[in-house]
């Protein structure tokens, strides 16, 4: 099993739906989980972290799941700027390494 | 959050030529950076991690030799491209690791990267 896994997507959605997605780890021991939203030909930037008692912030709502170690990424009221690859990251065990998914691409349909 | 600078943003070089990369955190001191690579449309791969004052640790598949990192202060981390080729054509991102009081945890900050080509 791959230390982090995402659906690569593309998830093709209209504008104004909600969608999600799903990111599961292989370390129980993982400590921090973050979204990172990632534009062509740009850096990944921080989203959001995700906590265990869940984390909101505007439109997007963070969870995660210990027990069965995935965390999720929700999206209401899409907007055509949200298009873009959605990145989930976990902590290592051994250092502060993080460990990236693939990411998730998602485009915003008009 | 916290701020991490790249520079060169674009590079292109002929084969054979060495490309020095630099990575600076501009408001806080990291000792450890880490070094991605991300191929057109592909996923962001761990390279090194660079800690200050000591050695790298590669990743497996990664020659050390090739890709050399320096990381002589507190701000700044160095990766050379040694000998380059049209394979070694990617995006190079470098990110620290910071404490981010929104967050409430470590979290890693990205640089803007650089484009590098190989011709």
């Amino acid at each position: 099993r791959k230390e982090v896994e995402q659906d690569p997507g593309p998830f093709n959605v209209p504008e104004g739906a909600t969608v999600a997605f799903n990111c599961t780890y292989s370390n129980s021991a993982s400590q921090s989980f973050f979204w990172y939203r990632q534009d062509c030909r740009k850096e990944p930037k921080l989203l959001m972290s995700v906590y265990s008692s869940g984390n909101e912030d505007g439109r997007f709502t963070a969870q995660l799941n210990r027990a069965s170690q995935y965390i999720s990424l929700l999206i209401r009221d899409s907007k055509l700027s949200d298009s873009a690859t959605y990145l989930c990251a976990v902590n290592g065990y051994k250092d502060d390494k993080i460990i990236f998914g693939k990411g998730t691409r998602l485009h915003i349909l008009p | 959050g916290a701020v991490v600078s790249q520079h060169p943003s674009w590079v292109i070089c002929k084969s054979g030529t060495s490309v020095k990369i630099e990575c600076r955190s501009l408001d806080f001191q990291a000792t450890t950076m880490f070094w991605y690579r991300q191929f057109p449309k592909q996923s962001l791969m761990l390279m090194a991690t660079s800690n200050e004052g000591s050695k790298a640790t590669y990743e497996q598949g990664v020659e050390k030799d090739k890709f050399l990192i320096n990381h002589a202060s507190l701000t700044l981390s160095t990766l050379t491209v040694t000998s380059a080729h049209p394979e070694d054509s990617s995006f190079y991102i470098c990110s620290a690791s910071a404490l981010s009081l929104r967050e409430g945890t470590d979290t890693q900050y990205f640089g803007p990267g650089t484009r590098l080509t190989v011709l």
